[in-house]
């Protein structure tokens, strides 16, 4: 099983649109957790942490399930410039190293 | 602010060359890493530092060696290229173990 486990993706939706990632990790003992946004061929960039209440930033929303290990984030009214990768990134205890999934597509169409 | 600097942007290497892969922070971080990402893949972690003179191995460092003689320049070796190394390479940096981490723009290095 890999630590950090993504949909697949790619995820091709119209402008307007709402759409959920899906992530899951293996270790129960993880810290922190994030999503982050790696754009064609850049480097990657936060998004915003994931908290264990949920967190929302605009028209984004992050969930964390520990008891399932899982975690999601919500695109809503989706913009073209919202296409792009979305990697899950999870902190697991052994030296606070992030460990990274493998991202999923999105493609946001006119 | 430039943030996370690495150079050169893009190389190719013949297989059995070696050289080094440059990454400079100026936002004073103690922690700074070392990732490959290959096509369709997520971050791979290579080596990491938790500041200078410390170093250590991440997920897939065979082939790879790195120094941290300041707390701003943390650079990776690669000694004897082999194909498999084809790949994109990211350097970043943080302010603390498990917070956001700042990214350098990437090395695109082919190795034929």
């Amino acid at each position: 099983r890999k630590e950090v486990e993504q949909d697949p993706g790619p995820f091709n939706v119209p402008e307007g649109a709402t759409v959920a990632f899906n992530c899951t990790y293996s270790n129960s003992a993880s810290q922190s957790f994030f999503w982050y946004r790696q754009d064609c061929r850049k480097e990657p960039k936060l998004l915003m942490s994931v908290y264990s209440s949920g967190n929302e930033d605009g028209r984004f929303t992050a969930q964390l399930n520990r008891a399932s290990q899982y975690i999601s984030l919500l695109i809503r009214d989706s913009k073209l410039s919202d296409s792009a990768t979305y990697l899950c990134v999870v902190n697991f205890f052994q030296g606070g190293k992030l460990i990274f999934g493998q991202g999923t597509e999105l493609s946001v169409k006119p | 602010n430039a943030g996370v600097t690495q150079t050169p942007k893009f190389r190719i290497l013949k297989i059995g060359q070696s050289m080094t892969l440059q990454c400079t922070q100026d936002m004073n971080h103690n922690y700074m890493y070392w990732y490959r990402q290959d096509p369709g893949m997520g971050l791979k972690l290579i080596y990491y530092s938790v500041g200078a003179g410390i170093t250590d191995k991440g997920e897939v460092p065979n082939g790879y060696n790195v120094s941290r003689s300041t707390t701003e320049d943390f650079p990776l070796r690669l000694e004897l290229a082999a194909p498999s190394q084809t790949s994109v390479y990211f350097c970043a940096s943080s302010d603390r173990t498990a917070t956001e981490q700042y990214f350098g723009p990437g090395t695109r290095l082919t190795v034929t």
